[in-house]
């Protein structure tokens, strides 16, 4: 079945540091999406891409879809301490999603 | 709109005790799901349903069994629970399957000792 693989696993960065998580399908993915998830709490949606190739922005955060629609990845400039928790990717394919393990982010102030 | 909302929020377990934890949403989405949580290993899902009357399982469904008989309650069922069973679950909704955002609900933590 689709397997979607992140990395890091974990990263620590001061507060100003930019930080990256990359996530890799087994195969070609439909859409992805990627969530957030807050120490203790539930998964929020951030964003989704469907097109080979597309960028998006919100505010700081930045997120790309390779070319081959297997890759994607979430790039955080300047993290502030509101960014500390879990980022998710998920890749659409019939009618589900599948996850990957996810990146803890922590912020040291 | 309280969204998506769960119940309970904790619960512990005897072993081969049953239980149902319950979810529903308000936002008339057909579609639901069903995840556990395990510490570092991201999303699993258990069962998913497209609407009323339609389930099918995901990548981890031993041990549970789910019914969707109205569009917003999605209950899930454990039967002779397991120490292995212990993770948070989250419920979640979506409108029209995988291309639009899922809205999970807070999730509840269930210890079996």
């Amino acid at each position: 079945g689709q397997q979607v693989m992140q990395i890091p696993q974990y990263q620590h960065v001061q507060e100003g540091e930019d930080f990256t998580t990359y996530c890799n399908s087994s195969t070609t993915l439909s859409n992805i999406q990627w969530y957030k998830q807050r120490p203790g709490g539930h998964p929020v949606f951030l964003i989704q891409l469907v097109k080979s190739g597309e960028v998006k922005k919100q505010k700081r955060l930045t997120f790309q879809f390779g070319e081959a629609k297997k890759n994607s990845s979430l790039h955080i400039t300047a993290t502030q301490t509101t960014d500390v928790g879990t980022y998710f990717c998920a890749g659409g394919g019939n009618y589900k999603l599948t996850f990957g393990k996810g990146t803890l982010l922590t912020v040291n102030p | 709109n309280a969204g998506v909302t769960q119940t309970p929020k904790f619960r512990i377990l005897k072993i081969g005790q049953s239980m149902t934890l319950q979810c529903t949403q308000d936002m008339n989405h057909n579609y639901m799901y069903w995840y556990r949580q395990d510490p570092g290993m991201g999303l699993k899902l258990i069962y998913y349903s497209v609407g009323a009357g339609i389930t099918d399982k995901g990548e981890v469904p031993n041990g549970y069994n789910v019914s969707r008989s109205t569009t917003e309650d999605f209950p899930l069922r454990l039967e002779l629970a397991a120490p292995s069973q212990t993770s948070v679950y989250f419920c979640a909704s979506s409108s029209t399957g995988t291309v639009d955002e899922q809205y999970f609900g807070p999730g509840t933590r269930l210890t079996v000792t």
